[in-house]
């Protein structure tokens, strides 16, 4: 149990372009998702906090009009880079956690994102 | 604010020879600590945790690691490296408190290659 998935895996996009990557927890009820950033060889960076029903608590730094989160329901969250750019190029991971479980975070497998 | 720091961006090790990657923390109150590990272009596995009891903690694939409370030390060990152990490895705190505080905060991660 615990599964958390991403789609799409990865993504080419022309700059100027909105990608949407969604993150599902498979059998499990996610009270709350979180999105990181990575670069390569780098560690993750907490972009954002999204609780079920409620807005995302984005970290300083992190552009909120850029990086949309929606958390419409126990299962699913959404990262829309929009008007994306070559320096959003990056690989995005997103984890959920849930009441019950440990208190753990159960991550995605990630998604890769370039943008040309 | 807590902190991680893991010193060594790189460690390599012999097959068949013990393996440390080294995790110190700095946190308000007492931590959860957490071990995952990275392989190319994947998402985070759990390795293993210590939220409390027993200082040294087993988990996955042979892995264990050694709470330190005096020198805010949670290192992880595996007595006898294998090839397939190459990866990156992030270790993690967040405090044992309720509310926002309960995010991870991940190190830099240490490039661990086990050579044959």
């Amino acid at each position: 149990g615990a599964v958390v998935s991403q789609h799409p895996s990865w993504v080419i996009c022309k700059s100027g372009t909105s990608v949407k990557i969604e993150c599902r927890s498979l059998d499990f009820q996610a009270t709350t998702m979180f999105w990181y950033r990575q670069f390569p060889k780098q560690s993750l960076m907490l972009m954002a906090t999204s609780n079920e029903g409620s807005k995302a608590t984005y970290e300083q730094g992190v552009e909120k009009d850029k990086f949309l989160i929606n958390h419409a329901s126990l299962t699913l969250s959404t990262l829309t880079v929009t008007s994306a750019h070559p320096e959003d190029s990056s690989f995005y991971i997103c984890s959920a956690r849930a009441a019950g479980k440990g208190d753990e975070q159960f991550f995605g497998p990630g998604t890769r994102l370039t943008v040309l | 604010a807590q902190s991680v720091a893991q010193p060594e961006d790189q460690v390599n090790v012999a097959e068949g020879n013990p393996l440390t990657v080294k995790c110190t923390y700095s946190v308000s109150g007492n931590p959860y600590l957490f071990w995952y590990v990275q392989y190319p272009n994947r998402g985070l596995q759990f390795l293993l945790k210590y939220i409390t009891g027993d200082n040294l903690v087993k988990g996955s694939y042979g892995f264990e690691a050694e709470f330190n409370k005096s020198q805010t030390s949670f290192h992880l060990k595996k007595p006898s490296a294998l090839v397939s152990d190459s990866a990156l490895y992030f270790c993690a705190v967040r405090p044992i408190s309720s509310g926002s505080a309960r995010q991870l905060t991940f190190g830099s991660g240490t490039q661990l290659t086990v050579l044959p």
